[in-house]
Parts: C-alpha cells; structure tokens; sequence
C-alpha cells in the first residue's frame, strides 16, 4: 500500500465544510483511496473511496487531483457527531487485502 | 450495510488469566477476519489475519502463542488473550470480509471489545 499523509488534526465550525486532505504522492495506478472514521471507542466506519474520479455518496464527497497525488474527503454540513480521526488509505482492491490504517486526522467539530 | 459483532464489548480480568473474545459476522459470511489492536490515543494496529479453516497469519512481533485464534466457522471468530497482563490492556477490534459481496468496500468492522487487566 502507497504511504498516505494526513494532518494530524483539524477544527471545523458546526454546519460548516470540513475539507480533509491527504497526499499520497506514490500511490500506483491500480490503488483506490479509501477514507474511513472512527468515533471515539467505536469501531472504524467506512465512508467512501475512489480510484480517479470524483466521488460522492450519503456521508462526503471524495475530490481526487487529477494527478492522483492527493485527494481532500468533504463534509459538506459538519455536525458534532462528525467528531473523529479520519483515515486516509491506498490500497489495492483484491480480494483478501487487509486494512493498514496509519494515524489519521482527529477532526473535532465546534459548536 | 452488513453488521459484525464482537462479545464482550468490556472485560476486567485478573493478571494470569486467559479472556476470550468473540467477533461474529451477523448477516454475511467471512472467510478472512482481520484482529486489530488499539492503545489510547494510538491508530489501530493489525495483529493478525484469520482465515477460515486454517491457522491464522500474525503481523510481525505478534506473539502468537499469546493470542491465539480460532476461525471455525464462517461467521465466527475468536481472540484468546492467554495469560493476560496489565500490558495487554487495550481496545480489540475485529473487521470481518463479506465472501459474495460484489461492492466497493466489503470489510466491516466490529464495535471493539475493551480488555482490562489488573
């Protein structure tokens, strides 16, 4: 799996965009970005992955730079339960693949 | 999405004993689990891959005469922390594999379990 990048934390105003970046400057070309969270004491949550296009579902959107060397998760309306560490992976889609997760972005959302 | 449990979700034991720790695929079967390991204010860390039928692969530095695991069925799998220590206090997270999932993301994980030792 390609090394990730991400700031080790991040404030967001509530109801405001939370933008989350990470590079991944030596991601291949079969390797998807995925984004995971963890509230604190839960389990990981997946959230959203993509391999070069944009990409949007219920949770966030995914913007990938065309280069593929980094890419920002958005929350478009971010709420107190939004709280978390984000997680930033490449990794190849096959089957059997493990997850890696390295130490994230702590996003704490303020009233 | 699919759902997988673990049981206990918080266990206090004495220093020497052994805790089992159950993670369960509800609705889907898995025939590779993963066991992680988180520490406070750590990521999670990847101890071992547990696959169905066969002996587990332990991460580098895993013991894995300490924590042993079973996969016996599709839908279980268990952790056995043997002769815990105060050490071994941590937060257990499984993630399970959905087998005939044809989607973008098929690992689930699990609530965590919370081991104590004293």
């Amino acid at each position: 799996d390609a090394k990730t990048t991400q700031p080790p934390s991040m404030d967001c105003a509530e109801g405001r965009a939370a933008n989350l970046p990470c590079n991944h400057s030596t991601i291949s070309g079969n390797e998807y970005v995925y984004w995971y969270r963890q509230i604190h004491s839960q389990g990981p949550q997946y959230i959203i992955h993509g391999l070069k296009n944009n990409e949007t579902n219920e949770m966030a959107s995914l913007i990938i730079t065309e280069d593929r060397k980094s890419s920002t998760l958005i929350l478009p309306h971010a709420t107190l339960r939004d709280t978390a560490v984000y997680y930033c992976i490449a990794r190849l889609k096959t089957s059997y693949d493990k997850v890696i997760f390295g130490p994230g972005t702590s996003l704490s959302v303020i009233p | 999405g699919a759902v997988v449990s673990q049981h206990p979700s918080r266990v206090i034991c004495k220093s020497g004993t052994s805790v089992k720790i159950e993670c369960r695929s509800l609705d889907f079967q898995a025939t590779t689990m993963f066991w992680y390991r988180q520490f406070p204010k750590q990521s999670l860390m990847l101890m071992a891959t547990s696959n169905e039928g066969s002996k587990a692969t332990y991460e580098q530095g895993v013991e894995k005469d300490k924590f042993l695991i079973n996969h016996a069925s599709l839908t279980l799998s268990t952790l056995t922390v043997t002769s815990a220590h105060p050490e071994d206090s941590s937060f257990y997270i499984c993630s399970a594999r959905d087998l005939l999932s044809g989607g973008p993301d098929t690992q689930y994980f699990g609530p965590g379990t919370r081991l104590t030792v004293l």
